[in-house]
């Protein structure tokens, strides 16, 4: 198993209301990306924060927003849940030294109704 | 935009048998990197093997190899002597510059089955 650890594991939420995850990265590790894996899907990147900035962000709306804490942990929160929000979504952390291995969480999975 | 493309949803292969899975990709830059990332029922995404476009040889991590075609922008993984836990989800994956963004993109995966 890798050190990225992402709570909860499973979430049900109803649509409209707001939902946060937590990641914590692997030991050392500086750079946490976020990523939504709908059903059947790979992985869509959504943003990635490196030493607590946004570092780069995918095709997302706003209201899908993050930070990253001075230990590196990390949140993602999304407001106004739509049902096309229900996913699996995982957290990747690195060491942020680019093209290296990036160690995943098993994933929070977000059902919306 | 770069894409990734697994043409394969479904394999399945004899345990000790030999399986590849196949990845094309799309994307107008000279350096880059690739990876080939399983999936198992846990959800836990876990590296396979990774290849640097600028090295021409094949990156070969113990049963698991890729057979890297630069210039047909092809990557596919070759795993021999097949065990039970090698059934799971495989995605391929690129990675662009500038490297320190991290951004993986996908394919859809392929849900590889190894019978007994």
């Amino acid at each position: 198993e890798t050190g990225v650890t992402q709570s909860p594991t499973h979430l049900i939420k109803t649509r409209g209301q707001q939902v946060t995850l937590r990641c914590s990265s692997q030991s050392g590790h500086n750079t946490v990306s976020w990523y939504q894996q709908a059903l059947g899907q790979g992985p869509q990147f959504i943003f990635q924060y490196y030493r607590e900035e946004e570092n780069g962000r995918g095709n997302f709306p706003p209201r899908f927003s993050g930070l990253q804490f001075p230990n590196y942990s990390s949140e993602l929160n999304v407001n106004a849940l739509e049902l096309d929000d229900s996913a699996l979504y995982l957290c990747a952390s690195s060491s942020g030294q680019g093209g290296m291995e990036a160690f995943f969480g098993q994933g929070t999975r977000l059902t919306v109704v | 935009a770069q894409t990734v493309t697994q043409s394969q949803p479904e394999m399945s292969v004899q345990e000790a048998e030999t399986v590849t899975l196949s990845c094309t990709y799309d994307t107008s830059e000279s350096n880059y990197y690739l990876f080939w990332y399983k999936q198992p029922p846990s959800r836990q995404m876990i590296l396979v093997i990774r290849q640097e476009a600028y090295k021409q040889q094949n990156a070969t991590e113990n049963r698991f190899s890729v057979n890297f075609q630069k210039a047909a922008k092809s990557f596919s993984l070759k795993i021999s002597d097949s065990q039970l836990g090698d059934t799971a989800m495989y995605f391929c994956a690129f990675m662009k510059p500038p490297y320190n963004t991290d951004k993986l993109i996908f394919g859809t995966g392929t849900r590889l089955q190894v019978f007994p």
